[in-house]
This record gives structure tokens, C-alpha cells and sequence, in this order.
């Protein structure tokens, strides 16, 4: 059974610090993994897929970096802005799984102006 | 597009009443999925269908959950009778080919 990891739970920076947040699963055999970002009672919006097949992704001030065969993926957050205080969860794609998302606990992350 | 649509946004309830649950998926997209989501319990995928058929449904916690697809744009959650233990919040989302996935805003169930 795939098991998704995020840590750290919850993370406070000061404006304009780099943002690292890790995401680990137990199961190598993934389609793709996804990030998200969740505002306090919002839904959840797309921020990165990284296809099996890739290394990194990016996106203006967003990287997400997949390292499959240690089951890790990264999300870096360059020159943090009190607006990326949300809750950050990635969530991995099983090969075999006609789609089906199975979800880390997120990181709960604060920007301090 | 306008995104995963999903109705009520928020739904109130007395115990043993039926909830019915809407969802209308991005169009063109063939994978829907219903998720739940709880403080304890985090992100609980219940059902997903694959053009308009349920592929899994193992996530439903019990028979008084239920989830149809009639048609590639329009999908139900129902929960008959509901219990004060069903208060969360309900995602529907959709993908294409089950690549990336795009989520509604939710419906926020209370049940007293």
C-alpha cells in the first residue's frame, strides 16, 4: 500500500526566505505525482505534475524536483511572500491506478512579513 | 473552462436526512474522482469512475454511501440516512487520461 509523507507538518519563515517542503512514498512505481496548494476553506489548486518520466518541473517562483527510485520529491518556494501561507500537499499517482490519488498530509506553511 | 463545479458550497442537515451531492467535471475529462476531506482523517478518496464507470468504489465507508455517474458531465454523492460522523468536506475532481487533477471548491456537509 502506497504511503505518502510530508514533512515537516507545519513550517514558518520570514518574508523572502526560500521555501523547501519534502514529500516521500514508500511505492517507486508511480505514474506522476502532483502538488497542491489548499487556502483555509478552499478547495485545492494545481500547482506542479511531474510526469514519472521527469527529473523537475517549473513554474515562475516554483520548482518541484522527483527522485523516484528514493521515493522523494521537493518543492522549492524561491523568495517566499506572506500570499504562500496555505497548506501544501503532494499527492502520488500509481502506475496501475486508472488515476487514482493518494494524498500526504500536507505541510501547513506560514510567511511572516 | 470553469473549473470542477460542485453544489451546494455549503449543506446543513439533520441527522437521517438524505444529502444529495453534485458535481460537474471539466469538460472533456473522462476520470472523476469523490473525495473526503477531515481534520482527523486528512484527504479519503471514496469512489472514482473512468468514463462514466465506477472503477473503485473500496474508499465508500458504508451502504449508506452512493455515487452515480448518468452522464460524462453530471455526478451525484448520496448519503442516506446521513450521521453526525459524515460532517466533512466533499471534493469532486477530474483529469483527462488520469493525468493532472483539478478539484472543485467543495461542499462543506454539516450534520446535527
Amino acid at each position: 500500500k502506497q504511503e505518502v509523507t510530508q514533512i515537516p507538518a507545519a513550517l514558518s519563515v520570514p518574508e523572502g526566505e526560500n521555501l523547501v517542503l519534502n514529500c516521500s512514498f514508500t511505492d517507486s512505481a508511480i505514474y506522476n505525482l502532483q502538488w497542491f496548494r489548499q487556502d483555509p476553506g478552499k478547495g485545492l489548486t494545481s500547482l506542479l505534475l511531474i510526469q514519472s518520466s521527469q527529473r523537475e518541473q517549473t513554474s515562475g517562483r516554483l520548482n518541484a524536483s522527483l527522485d523516484k527510485s528514493s521515493g522523494r520529491s521537493t518543492l522549492y518556494i524561491a523568495a517566499s511572500q506572506p500570499g504562500d501561507s496555505a497548506t501544501y500537499l503532494c499527492a502520488v499517482k500509481l502506475a496501475d491506478s486508472w488515476g487514482k490519488l493518494q494524498f500526504g498530509a500536507g505541510t501547513q506553511v506560514v510567511v511572516t512579513p | 473552462d470553469a473549473g470542477v463545479i460542485q453544489s451546494p458550497r455549503h449543506e446543513v442537515t439533520e441527522m437521517g436526512q438524505e444529502v444529495t451531492l453534485r458535481c460537474k467535471p471539466i469538460s472533456g475529462h473522462n476520470s472523476l474522482f469523490w473525495y473526503r476531506q477531515t481534520m482527523m482523517r486528512g484527504l479519503e478518496l471514496l469512489i472514482y469512475f473512468n468514463n462514466n464507470v465506477p472503477i473503485d468504489d473500496s474508499g465508500m465507508p458504508e451502504d449508506r454511501f452512493s455515487a452515480k455517474m448518468p452522464n460524462a458531465s453530471f455526478s451525484t454523492l448520496k448519503i442516506q440516512p446521513s450521521e453526525p460522523r459524515d460532517s466533512a468536506v466533499y471534493f469532486c475532481a477530474s483529469s483527462f487520461q488520469g493525468d493532472e487533477a483539478f478539484f472543485g471548491q467543495g461542499t462543506r456537509l454539516t450534520v446535527v
